[in-house]
């Protein structure tokens, strides 16, 4: 069974820093692109970044590049998201998903989420 | 960058309804449109790949059409469990990813 599980998500200050995790399971990770999307309280969805199997290829949203790395780990099967510089346009449920290798880009499983809190 | 126009931003309905939610791109994506519905609380599910193809596990009333850029999601008779947002996303490049503004179903 393919699942996603994110941690790290916390209350955080202006201008501070987190990393975020997702834990895979079930699926050759390594043979799969990675991205983060988030939904602020009561908004929609927002891509926030993806990046490809052998981290040759990454690609941000205008809103967090320079800010946001997205990293993964093959070995550990983990992605990651390191949050720089956040602001409380960063407050929001941060999901982790798999991109499907089937078609177009289009994103088969998601993590549970976990909220980033950006506020003094 | 593509910009997604999802039409309504809500829909009162009845189970049995049918009911169709567009979706209108500010460029042609061809047909790499995928459509997610989302509960209250949960992650989003993905119900629609390449405009048209169901995915796997999900019940025939949903069906996905166009390409281009107009879309559209049907779902032909609305049971308790469709009540939902649902949000359109091209597909086309990882250079022109956005979600739609969703369209809340609710009775």
């Amino acid at each position: 069974e393919v699942q996603l599980v994110e941690s790290g998500g916390d209350l955080v200050q202006p201008g501070g820093s987190l990393r975020l995790s997702c834990a895979a399971s079930g699926f050759t990770f390594s043979s799969y692109w990675m991205t983060w999307v988030r939904q602020a309280p009561g908004k929609g969805l927002e891509w926030v970044a993806s990046i490809k199997q052998d981290e040759s290829e990454k690609y941000y949203v205008a809103s967090v590049k320079g800010r946001f790395t997205i990293s993964r780990d093959n070995a550990k099967n983990s992605l990651y998201l390191q949050m720089a510089s956040l602001t409380a346009e960063d407050t929001a449920v941060y999901f982790c998903a798999r991109e499907t290798y089937a078609s177009g880009i289009e994103f088969d499983y998601w993590g549970q989420g976990t909220l980033v809190t950006v506020s003094s | 960058d593509i910009q997604m126009t999802q039409s309504p931003s809500s829909v009162s309905a009845s189970v049995g309804d049918r009911i169709t939610i567009t979706c209108r791109a500010s460029q042609s994506v061809s047909r790499w449109l995928a459509w997610y519905q989302q509960k209250p609380g949960k992650a989003p599910k993905l119900l629609i790949y390449a405009g048209s193809s169901l995915q796997s596990g999900v019940p025939s009333r949903f069906s996905g059409s166009g390409s281009g850029t107009d879309f559209a999601l049907t779902i032909s008779s609305l049971q308790p469990e469709d009540f939902a947002t649902y949000y359109c996303q091209p597909g086309e490049s990882f250079l022109s990813l956005s979600f739609g503004g969703g369209t809340k179903v609710e009775i």
